[in-house]
C-alpha cells in the first residue's frame, strides 16, 4: 500500500538558517504530493502541493519538487523565521483517493 | 465560510462508554476522512469515504464505525471506548479530483480522553 517516510525530528534551527525536511514515498501510479503544516493547538493547513513529476510547489518561501525518479518530495526554505515553528507533514494522495501522511517533523526556530 | 466543523472539541469518556464524533463540511466535497493523531505516530487514517454512499477502512479501523449520512456529514462512532482510543481526532474533506490532486481541508480536531 501507499506509504510516506519523512525525516524524524525534532529539528531545531536558528533564525535565518536553511531548512530541509526529507520526504520519500511509495505508491502505485502517479500520486499527488503535499506538505501540510500544523501550528500548536490547530488543525492541519496545506502548505504546498505538486501533482506531477518535476512540478515545484511553493508557498511562503517554502519549496518542494516532485521527483519521480527518486520518489521524493523534500521541503526546503532558505531562511526560516521563528513563526515557522510548527509540525510539518508530508502526504500523498493515491489513485484510490486515500490520503496518507508521514509521521510529522517538529521544527523549532530560535531567535 | 465554516469549512470543516467538528463537534465536540473536547470529550472525556469512561471505559466502555459510547459516543459519536460529528463532522460536517460546507464545501460540497465528495471525499471525507477521519484520522487520529498520537504523539510520535503522525496521522493515521481510521476510515474514509471517497464519495457519498461509500466508506472504506483505513489503517486503524478496529473499534470504530462510520456513517456517511449525506454529502455534508461523516460521523465516527466509538461503540465501547477503550483507553487506547485516547487521541486527537481530525476530520477532513476534499474534492474527488480527476487524479486526486486536490488538497484536503481539516477541522480543528476533537481531543478525546478515555479513563
Amino acid at each position: 500500500g501507499d506509504s510516506v517516510t519523512q525525516m524524524e525530528g525534532p529539528v531545531t534551527l536558528s533564525e535565518e538558517a536553511f531548512l530541509t525536511i526529507n520526504c520519500t514515498y511509495t505508491a502505485t501510479g502517479y500520486p499527488s504530493l503535499f506538505w501540510y503544516v500544523q501550528y500548536p493547538g490547530e488543525g492541519l493547513q496545506l502548505l504546498l502541493k505538486a501533482t506531477k513529476a518535476d512540478d515545484k510547489g511553493s508557498n511562503k518561501g517554502f519549496e518542494a519538487t516532485y521527483r519521480k525518479e527518486t520518489t521524493s518530495f523534500h521541503l526546503e526554505k532558505g531562511s526560516v523565521q521563528v513563526s515557522d515553528s510548527a509540525v510539518y507533514f508530508c502526504a500523498l494522495r493515491g489513485s484510490n483517493y486515500k490520503l496518507t501522511f508521514g509521521k510529522g517533523t517538529l521544527l523549532t526556530v530560535n531567535p | 465560510n465554516a469549512g470543516v466543523t467538528q463537534t465536540p472539541k473536547f470529550q472525556v469518556l469512561k471505559t466502555g462508554q459510547s459516543m459519536t464524533l460529528q463532522c460536517a463540511q460546507d464545501m460540497n466535497h465528495n471525499s471525507m476522512y477521519w484520522y487520529r493523531q498520537d504523539p510520535g505516530m503522525g496521522l493515521r487514517l481510521i476510515y474514509y469515504s471517497a464519495s457519498e454512499g461509500t466508506t472504506d477502512k483505513g489503517e486503524v479501523p478496529n473499534g470504530y464505525n462510520v456513517s456517511r449520512l449525506n454529502k455534508r456529514e461523516f460521523s465516527l462512532r466509538l461503540e465501547s471506548a477503550a483507553p487506547s482510543q485516547t487521541s486527537v481526532y481530525f476530520c477532513a474533506s476534499s474534492e474527488l479530483g480527476g487524479r486526486g490532486n486536490t488538497e484536503a481541508f481539516f477541522g480543528q480536531g476533537t481531543r478525546l480522553t478515555v479513563v
